[in-house]
């Protein structure tokens, strides 16, 4: 059974101060690992896809990045509006369905 | 390009009512699923829609039903409304079963159902 998990929970920053989220995930042929932003009562909004271990991807203050065990988010300098929900999920080979992480609460200080 | 649309945004319904929810996909997207999120239990899958045909179903009872039409649109049905149906849920859709990179599920804006 494919598995993520999320640390930490919730994590506060002061702006500029540079961190990382992490997704360690459990899975039988990894087919692609997702990370989406999401706002209080509003959907998920997609910012990456991974495939395979050592690739990476950025934008903006947003760096994601993979290995064969797990992914991080990393968020440089970042700002108040920075502050969401990040969710981390991936699809295995055998199965189309994401399963999901249960998130990291990010709240930027100004 | 139109993101995924879901109508109605807010719904307050009451116990033994039944509720029908609409989603509009990506254009070319063919695959809908819905989510329930609750703060307790995260996002939860509770099925998926390909070409008109349930492909995966998650593990949530019976009261909970869809349907896709042959324009990609879904609609997803609770029947019986219970107070713990109280949720977002969320529909997502992806152009799917054109390799990997068609896997990445785009959101809507949700339904936010509350059950009294």
């Amino acid at each position: 059974e494919d598995q993520v998990t999320q640390s930490p929970e919730a994590l506060r920053l002061q702006e500029g101060e540079s961190s990382s989220l992490n997704c360690s995930y459990t899975v039988s042929g990894l087919r692609g690992l997702f990370w989406y932003r999401q706002d209080p009562g509003k959907g998920p909004e997609f910012l990456f896809t991974l495939y395979s271990a050592g690739e990476e991807k950025e934008k903006e203050r947003l760096k994601a990045t993979l290995t064969k065990k797990e992914s991080f988010l990393h968020i440089t300098a970042p700002k108040p509006e920075d502050s969401a929900t990040y969710l981390c999920a991936l699809i295995s080979g055998g199965s189309y369905i994401p399963t999901f992480g249960r998130g990291t609460s990010l709240i930027v200080h100004p | 390009k139109a993101g995924v649309t879901q109508t109605p945004r807010y719904l307050i319904k009451t116990r033994g009512q039944q509720v029908t929810l609409s989603c509009s996909p990506i254009s070319g997207h063919r695959s809908v699923s819905w989510y329930q999120q609750t703060p307790g239990q995260g996002l939860q899958f509770l099925f998926e829609y390909f070409s008109e045909t349930q492909r995966n179903k998650g593990n949530f009872p019976g009261r909970f039903s869809g349907r896709q039409f042959s324009n990609s649109r879904s609609e997803m049905n609770v029947s019986t409304l219970e107070l713990g149906d109280s949720a977002l849920y969320l529909c997502a859709s992806s152009l799917r079963q054109l390799g990997p990179s068609t896997d990445t599920q785009y959101f809507g804006p949700g339904t936010r159902l509350t059950v009294l």
